[in-house]
């Protein structure tokens, strides 16, 4: 299942600078998206999300981008803290018009923030 | 801040014998659903139970997997005769209504299948 699609398993980020996660899906009926950060040896914790209506939403140091034309979405993380190193997993679903509770998970990208 | 919680945290069984998974979801959530992660996959999903009943589920969840609400504060998965390939991380998640709502997950339930 290659609906949503992290397509880099790492990056490495200096303390301080900007982490940005990159997520793509190739299902239009897509019209929530969700991050997720996951320590090893724990479950996914909800970070933020966005419902297509939007094209960015921001909680504190997290902002997610949505780009619906290019089924793009992104997040960003300003600074980065070494506390932020973990897998990110970006996920989404369809939760209007024929929702489904389904969520797609991408297969995650694992952020370093060296300090 | 309310959580979800899963027991056991590490369960071993013989292949071909039942197991069952156990999880307490966020209280005032009404949506219940089960997940798991192979090593090296994606986390899949199960499936969504409402209102004591299931509401959706994947072609995984085939008729050796079930799912019960007990009572009110517990949620079960029940694999009736495991396979080998039946060895993942299980996660139980909550959430409090349909539409815009996250997921909420717990710390999940390793599976391995002897």
């Amino acid at each position: 299942d290659q609906q949503v699609k992290q397509n880099s398993p790492s990056l490495s980020v200096q303390e301080g600078r900007i982490s940005i996660l990159n997520c793509d899906y190739t299902n239009s009926m897509f019209d929530y998206f969700l991050w997720y950060k996951k320590y090893p040896a724990e479950g996914p914790t909800f970070l933020i999300s966005i419902s297509s209506i939007k094209d960015k939403n921001e909680d504190g140091r997290f902002t997610v981008f949505l780009n619906k034309s290019a089924k793009h979405l992104s997040l960003h993380i300003v600074p980065s803290q070494p506390g932020d190193s973990a897998v990110y997993f970006c996920a989404a679903r369809r939760a209007y018009g024929g929702a489904t509770n389904k969520l797609i998970f991408g297969t995650g990208t694992l952020l370093a923030v060296q300090p | 801040e309310p959580e979800v919680t899963q027991t056991p945290s590490h369960q071993v069984t013989q292949m071909g014998q039942e197991v069952i998974l156990r999880c307490v979801p966020i209280s005032n959530h009404l949506y219940f659903y089960w997940y798991r992660q192979i090593l090296g996959q994606k986390v899949e999903f199960l499936v969504s139970f409402y209102n004591n009943e299931i509401s959706e589920k994947s072609e995984i969840f085939d008729d050796q997997f079930s799912v019960e609400r007990p009572d009110g504060s517990n949620f079960t998965l029940k694999i009736r005769s495991t396979k080998l390939e039946d060895s993942a991380m299980y996660f139980c998640a909550s959430s409090e209504r349909q539409g815009s709502q996250p997921q909420h997950f717990g710390d999940g339930t390793r599976l391995s299948i002897l």
